[in-house]
């Protein structure tokens, strides 16, 4: 069975610095996607950066990094300058692709809460 | 603009009512889904469908049910053999494909009187 594991409950950082969110994740399928999303207090999924496992370079959204270790199955996520607005629940996810290539199933994890302090 | 409409943002059921909720997309998307998020807990996928008048169970589809009448429209009942009905419930949608996202509604919460 496909599962994510998020290890960090909980974890704060200062305006302005830099937090990494770990992310780990147990599959036998080779082509998949990988995922965060955001939920702050509003409760909306917002789709913060995405990761094709074919592609080694790892993806960058602005602020957003990820360091994608395939063999190690880790998929963590780094945040830079933190903002106040970036406090709010963090999901890893991924998703395998069906025969075809169709898409399968968002699997997420517990998701890590983040609290950015002034 | 484009988006997911949830509705009604907050819902409340009685004892052996059934409960319906209501999502709504003009995205154009094929696929729907309806996750279901308890405290602590990630998102667990309850159904989901590709296609009208076809959808498929998910993870945890037992006390619930879904109809995809409309391309638009993935409504989800609440059944009352769902004995803890008591979350929040996200409905989202996305293009089929070889790879795209899913768009998210913001949800509805649903408690128990």
């Amino acid at each position: 069975a496909q599962t994510v594991t998020q290890s960090q409950p909980e974890m704060s950082v200062q305006e302005a610095e830099t937090v990494t969110l770990s992310c780990t994740y147990d599959t036998s399928e080779n082509n998949y996607y990988l995922f965060w999303y955001k939920q702050p207090p509003s409760r909306q999924m917002i789709l913060v950066i995405r990761q094709e496992a074919y592609k080694q370079q790892n993806a960058t959204e602005n602020r957003f990094s990820v360091n994608f270790q395939k063999a190690a199955k880790s998929f963590s996520l780094k945040i830079s300058d933190s903002q106040l607005g970036d406090t709010a629940m963090y999901f890893c996810a991924f998703m395998i692709l069906n025969y075809g290539g169709s898409q399968g199933n968002l699997i997420f994890g517990k998701g890590t809460k983040l609290s950015v302090k002034p | 603009d484009g988006g997911i409409t949830q509705s009604p943002k907050y819902l409340f059921r009685k004892e052996g009512q059934n409960v319906t909720l209501s999502c709504e997309q003009n995205l154009n998307h094929d696929a729907m889904y309806w996750y279901r998020q308890d405290p602590g807990q990630g998102l667990r996928l309850i159904y989901y469908s590709q296609i009208v008048n076809d959808f498929q169970k998910g993870d945890i589809a037992e006390g619930y049910s879904v109809s995809r009448e409309k391309k638009e429209s993935f409504p989800l009942t609440v059944t009352s053999a769902q004995k803890n009905p008591t979350a929040f419930y996200l409905c989202a949608s996305s293009p089929l494909g070889y790879y795209q996202p899913q768009h998210f509604g913001d949800g509805t919460r649903l408690s128990i009187l």
